[in-house]
């Protein structure tokens, strides 16, 4: 069965710095893309980044464009997305996602993690 | 912001059929990109509810339907249960934004 957990959120003040990760267990990790996801309190889902199989290509959504960094380690089975000069309409429920290959969606989700950006 | 738009809610009685409807532009859904829909239930994570405009993944029930046309997709559930209260989300690729597009969410009711 399919796993994806989340860490790494909390509070973080306008201008720093977070990491988030997702272990990821119940299939061959090395053989997917993987993508973060986010969603603003109250609202819709945006799509953040995403990785492909070995670590390349990457693509990110404008809106976080030059601040995040999305990685992978194929050894440890983890997914993660740097996050630097942070603001406040960042704060969100980052969820990984799992892409299905072949095809431009996500067939399994992690439970989320929560980022707030406040001051 | 969005590129996909859905209506904001639908509602209908148990054992009706409802309608969700995602419009998008020549860049997205009529460029030929597939159109795929996720369900989430109140404070859990998005599922995947339908992939390929029309295609179910195992488990989901087959009153879940999908259909895509010109620029336009669109989700069916028929025999609408309590259960199914939830809010939906389309979700395609953009050519111009080189990156994945999600709808603007409709949150179904259930009188």
């Amino acid at each position: 069965e399919v796993h994806l957990v989340e860490s790494g959120g909390g509070l973080v003040q306008p201008g720093g710095s977070l990491r988030l990760s997702c272990a990821a267990s119940g299939f061959t990790f090395s053989n997917y893309g993987m993508s973060w996801v986010r969603q603003a309190p109250g609202k819709g889902l945006e799509w953040v980044s995403i990785i492909g199989s070995s670590g390349v290509p990457t693509y990110y959504a404008d809106s976080v464009k030059g601040r995040f960094t999305i990685s992978r380690d194929n050894s440890k089975n983890t997914l993660y997305l740097q996050m630097n000069s942070l603001r406040v309409e960042d704060t969100a429920v980052y969820y990984c996602a799992k892409k299905y290959t072949g095809s431009y969606h996500f067939d399994y989700w992690g439970q989320g993690t929560l980022v707030t950006v406040s001051s | 912001q969005s590129v996909l738009t859905q209506p904001p809610s639908v509602s209908g009685a148990p054992g009706q059929r409802v309608t969700i409807s995602c419009t998008g532009s020549s860049a997205n859904i009529g460029a030929g990109h597939d159109v795929h829909w996720y369900q989430q239930l109140p404070g859990t994570a998005p599922k995947l509810l339908i992939y390929g405009n029309s295609n179910r993944p195992s488990g989901v029930p087959d009153r879940f339907s999908g259909s895509k046309s010109g620029t336009s997709a669109s989700l069916a559930i028929s025999g609408l249960q309590a259960e199914d209260e939830a809010d939906y989300y389309c979700q395609s690729y953009d050519n111009s934004l080189s990156g994945y597009v999600f709808g603007t969410g409709t949150k179904v009711t259930v009188l």
